[in-house]
Order: structure tokens, then C-alpha cells, then sequence
């Protein structure tokens, strides 16, 4: 079985301030991971994932997160934040290999809110 | 292409009754997801689906029911609503179930049980 954590539950933040929204999982097997946005009123989108080969991946609105294996970790980044990036944050892992059915286990999310 | 879409959007229900959600994709996905979302708690998988005809327990099954009688649609059910089912309630499709296709998600249904 796998596990996530979000170690902040709320982020506020000024807007152009750089932000780190902290991943850490748990799993008994090798995983992908992956960070999905909701925006208020809104369903899920898939921001960015982590499948294997370069352990940092980047979305195309300029965020950024780094697998970290040895320390189980899939930290979000971005170095400015814009108001519009306002919205809660999820992370989330599936298994890797096996007849996983594409089946996801999410954190508790993140809620960003940037200031202007 | 609308995508993933969900009725109703809004529902009150009192306890004991009964009501089903209606998830529709026209996207020609196989897999489907219905998924509850509770404040601090993230989203929390009830009941997937495979194909059309298939249906399989998730995390969080009990008080729930499902049916993908047609690969476009999929049916959640709640035979006799309790407070703790109180939730914003998310449908997801995918292609196929591999970490490359991507889950698309509904807008939501928000159901309070009073």
C-alpha cells in the first residue's frame, strides 16, 4: 500500500515569491508520482509527473518538482508565483508495475493562495 | 468535447433517502473513477471501473454502489444516504489504466445529507 503526505496544509505567499509545497510518500514498491491543481469551483488537472528517467520534471506554467528517491520526497516548486496560481495542490502516486488499474493515492492537498 | 461531466451538481439529501450520480465522458476512455473529497483528508477512491460491464471496490466502497452499464457513463449510487456521506463527490476517466494516460476529472457534485 502507499501513502502520501503534505506537510503544509496551507501556503500563503506574496505574489512574484518563490514557493515549495512539500511531498513525501511511502510505498513498498517503486511508484510514479504525480502533483494535480484544482482551482476553485473547479475539478482536478494534472499539473506534472514523475515516470522514471530525469528525477526533475517541469509543467509548462513554470512549476518544477524533483523526485527524491533516498529521501521518498516529490517537492513542488516555483521560483514566482503569480495570483493566478492561487488554487490547492495535490500530490499522489500510483504503483509502478502490476496491474495497478491506474488507481491513485492522493494527499491531503495544499492550499496556495499568493497576495498580490 | 465536453469532456467529463456530472449531475447534478448540488444536492441535499435527508437521511434514508437515496440518490444517484451520473458521471458522463465522451472521450471514449475504458477506465473510470468516482472519487470523494472530504477537507483534509484529499480525494479518497469509492469504486472504478475497468470497461463497460466491470466494476471494482476502491478505498472507501461501503454505503456506495456503481454501474458502467455504457463505457460513456458511470453510475454512483447511495441506497440510503447517512450524514457521513456528506462530500464533493469527483468522476475521473482515463484512456487506459498505465501512469501515461492521464486521469481527466468532472467539475464535481457537492452532497450534503442533513
Amino acid at each position: 500500500a502507499q501513502s502520501v503526505t503534505q506537510l503544509d496544509s496551507q501556503v500563503p505567499v506574496f505574489e512574484e515569491a518563490p514557493v515549495e509545497l512539500r511531498c513525501n510518500y511511502s510505498s513498498s514498491v517503486s511508484v510514479y508520482l504525480f502533483w494535480y491543481v484544482q482551482y476553485p469551483n473547479q475539478g482536478l488537472q494534472l499539473l506534472l509527473k514523475y515516470l522514471s528517467g530525469s528525477t526533475l520534471v517541469e509543467s509548462i506554467n513554470g512549476f518544477e518538482a524533483e523526485f527524491n528517491k533516498s529521501q521518498t520526497s516529490f517537492h513542488l516548486r516555483k521560483p514566482s508565483v503569480h495570483i493566478s496560481d492561487t488554487a490547492e495542490y495535490f500530490c499522489a502516486v500510483g504503483r509502478a508495475g502490476g496491474t495497478s488499474y491506474g488507481k491513485l493515492t492522493f494527499g491531503q492537498g495544499t492550499i496556495l493562495t499568493v497576495h498580490p | 468535447n465536453a469532456g467529463v461531466t456530472q449531475t447534478p451538481k448540488f444536492r441535499v439529501l435527508k437521511t434514508g433517502q437515496s440518490m444517484t450520480l451520473l458521471c458522463a465522458q465522451d472521450m471514449n476512455h475504458e477506465y473510470m473513477y468516482w472519487y470523494r473529497q472530504d477537507p483534509g483528508m484529499g480525494l479518497r477512491l469509492i469504486h472504478y471501473s475497468v470497461g463497460e460491464g466491470t466494476t471494482a471496490k476502491g478505498e472507501v466502497p461501503d454505503g456506495y454502489n456503481v454501474s458502467r452499464l455504457k463505457k460513456q457513463n458511470f453510475l454512483l449510487g447511495l441506497e440510503s444516504a447517512a450524514p457521513s456521506q456528506t462530500s464533493v463527490y469527483f468522476c475521473a476517466s482515463s484512456y487506459s489504466g498505465g501512469p501515461t494516460y492521464e486521469q481527466y476529472f468532472g467539475p464535481g457534485t457537492r452532497l450534503t445529507v442533513t
